[in-house]
């Protein structure tokens, strides 16, 4: 069963600095991996898409990478600012025995303070 | 932009009763999916559809059951409402192309 570990569980940081979030995954056999951003009581935004082929994505301040012979992927925040508080999730997609699925770490709670 | 919309942002249910949770998205995408959010346990996944009529159970199907009628909406149905089904309900739709998107989530009670 593909196991999806977010590390940190929590960060906090004071704003400017350059920080980055971990996503591991124990089957290596992913088709792709996405990032999403989710702020308190609401939904999932999806904040990059990273085909099983390619080794990153770039949106903005925000830079993901996949190595996926390893089974990790990072998502790098370049001069954070406050609005970037929120918990942050990595999601695995791969085939198991009922088809595709879509299997989610825990999340980084993310803390940038002024 | 695709829109994964869910009809409500807060249910309140009583114990027993027969809940019905909708989404519709707005850009025919075959596969969509439930999944329910708890503190510490992260997002689990219920059930998912490949295509119209099609289901398929997730990690934790029991208590719920789903419906898929035509391509655009999908209802997870709590057969009987209890206290531990309360939670954060979000729903998703997409490809491997492009990736998912996400509703706004339902957060129900059951009292």
């Amino acid at each position: 069963k593909q196991e999806v570990t977010q590390i940190p569980a929590a960060l906090s940081v004071p704003e400017g600095e350059n920080l980055v979030l971990n996503c591991s995954f124990t089957d290596s056999a992913i088709y792709n991996l996405q990032w999403f951003r989710q702020d308190p009581g609401k939904g999932l935004t999806s904040l990059l898409l990273i085909q099983s082929s390619q080794r990153e994505q770039t949106s903005g301040r925000l830079n993901a990478s996949l190595d996926k012979s390893s089974g990790r992927s990072t998502l790098y925040i370049a001069a954070s600012q406050p609005g970037d508080s929120a918990t942050y999730l990595c999601a695995v997609r791969h085939y198991s025995n009922s088809g595709y699925a879509l299997n989610f770490g825990k999340g980084t709670s993310l803390l940038v303070t002024p | 932009d695709v829109k994964v919309t869910q009809s409500s942002r807060y249910l309140v249910k009583r114990t027993g009763e027969k809940v019905f949770l909708e989404c519709v998205q707005d850009m025919d995408h075959e596969n969509m999916f439930w999944y329910r959010q708890d503190p510490g346990l992260g997002l689990r996944l219920i059930y998912f559809s490949y295509d119209v009529k099609m289901k398929e159970k997730g990690d934790i199907p029991e208590g719920y059951s789903v419906s898929r009628e035509k391509k655009e909406r999908f209802s997870l149905i709590l057969e009987s409402a209890s206290t531990n089904q309360t939670s954060m309900y979000l729903c998703a739709s997409g490809d491997g192309l492009y990736g998912y998107t996400f509703g706004s989530g339902t957060r129900l009670t059951v009292v």
